[in-house]
């Protein structure tokens, strides 16, 4: 009965290639979000979807985007990764004001 | 912008007795929530309990109780009889009221070890 999902639960990638983290829900939220979490530091929020509107945050370096094809989905994707995007990557929903959902993350290394 | 602040990287307990986490926040917002999320090892962040600004009475759920202090800006969260199952990482959150979607502002956790 998992209701967000990520995959991977480890992800590893080269210095500049290019790769996508998958997140999924069957909660039908409309709200769905990305965080980065670096070791012993503050889950950071990159964005987040509201529905179909996309909500970047000021300080999410542009190598970081993200789609979301339907309700159920939301993907993020890092153009050129760097050593510094070394992180665990949460993914979080939620319908209203109060209580988001996270899934278990992403452990992107990078080499 | 608002901050959360967890002054303790590490916490140890006894099963059992009572432990304390402390968290302080800024805003110069009047409405918002606050929230307490536990992250157990390898695992995902779940809520343990979230307080109103706007209510003067501290929320509780079962052995977990918050201390809202609105003025001082600060917001502890009690847990008592600690068990084994309440080891994990602990996280203080902040959001504000009227943007419905925004995320969380987090702190930067308080690993919490309950020895037996």
């Amino acid at each position: 009965d998992a209701m967000v999902i990520q995959n991977p639960r480890y992800q590893v990638t080269q210095f500049g290639k290019p790769v996508t983290l998958s997140c999924s829900q069957t909660l039908n939220h409309n709200v769905m979000y990305w965080y980065q979490q670096k070791s012993s530091q503050a889950p950071k929020l990159l964005f987040h979807y509201y529905d179909k509107d996309f909500n970047n945050e000021a300080d999410t370096p542009d190598n970081f985007q993200s789609r979301r094809p339907n309700t159920s989905f939301c993907f993020l994707d890092i153009r050129s990764p760097g050593l510094g995007d070394a992180a665990m990557y949460l993914c979080a929903t939620s319908e209203g004001v109060y209580e988001q959902y996270f899934g278990p993350g992403t452990r992107l290394t990078v080499t | 912008a608002q901050t959360v602040t967890q002054s303790q990287p590490e916490m140890s307990v006894q099963e059992a007795e009572t432990v304390t986490l402390s968290c302080t926040y800024d805003t110069s917002e009047s409405d918002y929530y606050l929230f307490w999320y536990k992250q157990p090892p390898s695992r995902q962040m779940i809520l343990v309990i979230r307080q109103e600004a706007y209510k003067q009475q501290n929320a509780t759920e079962n052995r977990f109780s918050v201390n809202f202090q609105k003025a001082a800006k600060s917001f502890s969260l009690k847990i008592s009889d600690s068990q084994l199952g309440d080891a994990a990482m602990y996280f203080c959150a902040y959001r504000r009221t009227g943007g419905g979607a925004d995320g969380l502002t987090f702190g930067k956790g308080t690993h919490l070890i309950i020895q037996p």
